[in-house]
């Protein structure tokens, strides 16, 4: 199972909107509406962002949205702020009780 | 809350095995998968497989099975993920993270496991 492709980097001034893309095949973002994106600061662990392709957990801002069309789900986080710099990486289900990551972006607030 | 909390770094020769705890509560255990993904020093994320806690079947990343075993303590909500003939390349830190298909919604703190002679 090869990793999802995600740019290596993505970046926009506060209040901007930025939009990471992640790429994989129809065996697996093509086949499952369950693409999730996390999050991830320096030295610490993941946080679940956005679950099956659009859904946000309690606690996260709506600032946060995710899509999906065909191979290719997409992060977007409208109103940047400085703390949403960080790694992001999209994962997805695999089937037989599979996942794949994606490779990461890291996200700079300029 | 849930909480998954993991055992404590661990430091291990080439060909070694290693044994890592996550220990949970605030859920009903049986309720949930429990995922092991791990990242080696600045790199991604890898998922390494799954255990259900309900039934205690298992699925293993292809690059490590064989290696891996994946195992649950129901009575204490307990998972435990051992992995074996470590080498260099199994230098990461190890992460427990509760989910399924869906997605992982609460993760361990991390343990680094660093292989070196």
């Amino acid at each position: 199972q090869s990793a999802l492709t995600q740019p290596p980097s993505a970046s926009g001034s506060p209040g901007q909107s930025v939009t990471i893309s992640c790429t994989g095949t129809s065996s697996d973002v093509g086949s499952y509406n369950y693409v999730s994106w996390y999050q991830q600061h320096p030295g610490k662990a993941p946080k679940l962002m956005i679950y099956e392709v659009t859904k946000r957990p309690s606690g996260v801002p709506d600032r946060f949205s995710g899509s999906k069309s065909g191979n290719t789900a997409s992060l977007t986080v409208s109103g940047l702020q400085t703390e949403d710099e960080a790694d992001y990486f999209c994962s997805s289900y695999a089937g037989s009780d599979k996942h794949v990551f994606g490779t990461g972006t890291e996200v700079t607030v300029l | 809350q849930v909480q998954l909390v993991q055992s404590g770094a661990e430091v291990k020769k080439p060909g070694a095995s290693v044994k890592v705890s996550c220990k949970t509560s605030g859920y009903t255990f049986s309720n949930y998968g429990v995922n092991w993904v791990r990242q080696a020093p600045g790199q991604g994320l890898e998922w390494m497989g799954w255990i259900s806690a309900y039934n205690g079947n298992t699925n293993y990343a292809k690059k490590i099975k064989g290696r891996v075993t994946m195992t649950t303590d129901t009575s204490t909500s307990t998972a435990y993920m051992e992995l074996r003939s470590l080498t260099s390349d199994d230098t990461a830190v190890y992460y427990c993270a509760r989910g399924g298909p869906g997605g992982f919604d609460n993760w361990g703190q991390g343990t680094l496991v660093t292989v070196s002679s």
